[in-house]
C-alpha cells in the first residue's frame, strides 16, 4: 500500500459537534482527495487539493471544509456534524492529472458515526 | 458533470465461470477509465485501467474493453475464483474521477 494514513480510524460523535479528519501521505504526491462512501452511492468526491493551500470543491462539498498547509497533510472538517454525514471517509492521493494522470491510491478509511 | 452508471449491482457466478460488469459514462471528454476492487472492510485498490486511445487491455484473468462511440466500458473476469468475491467500482476521469455505484460480485464454490 502507498504511504497513506488516516486518523482517527473510527469516531463516534454527536450532532452539532465539530470533527476533523486527517490524511497523511509520505509519497510527496501533489494531489489529495477526500471521498465519502455510502451504500448505493459508491465513492463521491467531497473536496480535493492540487497543491499546498490550493483546494477545490467536489460533488458533495456542502457542510465540509478542507485545508492543506503542508504537502503531506490534508484535513477534512465537519464544522457542525449532522447524522447525514455518518459515512466512511476515504482519502486518496495521485501524482498528476491529464496526460500524466496516475492512479489514485486510497487510504484505509475513517468510519464516522454521528449520533 | 460526468455521470457513470454501473450494472448489475449484484452478480453471482459459479467458480470457474466468467463475470462481466458494465459501465456507461456521459461526458465524451472523459479519457481514463479505472476499475477498483474493494474487499469487505478494506480500501479500494486499482485492478486495471484503460485510456481513451485504447480499445482493450488484458492482465491475466482480467480484461477491460472500451467503446468510446457508445460510451461503454466493461470489466471481464475469466476463470473466477473465490478470492474474486468483492465489490467492484468503475470510474471515469474528466479532470476529476466519477465513480459508479459498485457491483457486489459473489463467487459460488
Amino acid at each position: 500500500d502507498a504511504g497513506i494514513t488516516q486518523s482517527p480510524r473510527h469516531k463516534v460523535t454527536e450532532t452539532g459537534t465539530p470533527v476533523t479528519l486527517r490524511c497523511h501521505q509520505t509519497e510527496n504526491h501533489r494531489y489529495m482527495y477526500w471521498y465519502r462512501q455510502d451504500p448505493g452511492h459508491g465513492l463521491r468526491l467531497i473536496h480535493y487539493s492540487y497543491g499546498v493551500k490550493d483546494t477545490d470543491k467536489g460533488e458533495v462539498s456542502d457542510g465540509y471544509s478542507v485545508s492543506r498547509s503542508k504537502t503531506e497533510d490534508f484535513l477534512l472538517t465537519l464544522e457542525s456534524a449532522t447524522s447525514s454525514q455518518t459515512s466512511v471517509y476515504f482519502c486518496a492521493i495521485s501524482e498528476g492529472t491529464g496526460l500524466s494522470y496516475n492512479e489514485q491510491f486510497f487510504g484505509p478509511g475513517t468510519r464516522l458515526t454521528v449520533l | 458533470g460526468e455521470n457513470v452508471e454501473q450494472h448489475p449491482s449484484t452478480l453471482s457466478v459459479q467458480e470457474g465461470d466468467s463475470a462481466v460488469i458494465k459501465c456507461t459514462y456521459s461526458d465524451s471528454a472523459s479519457n481514463y477509465f479505472p476499475w477498483y476492487k474493494q474487499e469487505l472492510g478494506k480500501r479500494p485498490q486499482l485492478i486495471i485501467d484503460i485510456r481513451s486511445n485504447v480499445g482493450e487491455k488484458k492482465d491475466q484473468r482480467i480484461a477491460v474493453t472500451l467503446n468510446k462511440t457508445a460510451k461503454h466500458f466493461s470489466l471481464h473476469i475469466t476463470e473466477t475464483q473465490p478470492e474474486d468475491s468483492a465489490v467492484y467500482f468503475c470510474a471515469a476521469l474528466n479532470e476529476k474521477l466519477t465513480f459508479g455505484t459498485g457491483t457486489r460480485l459473489t463467487i459460488i464454490p
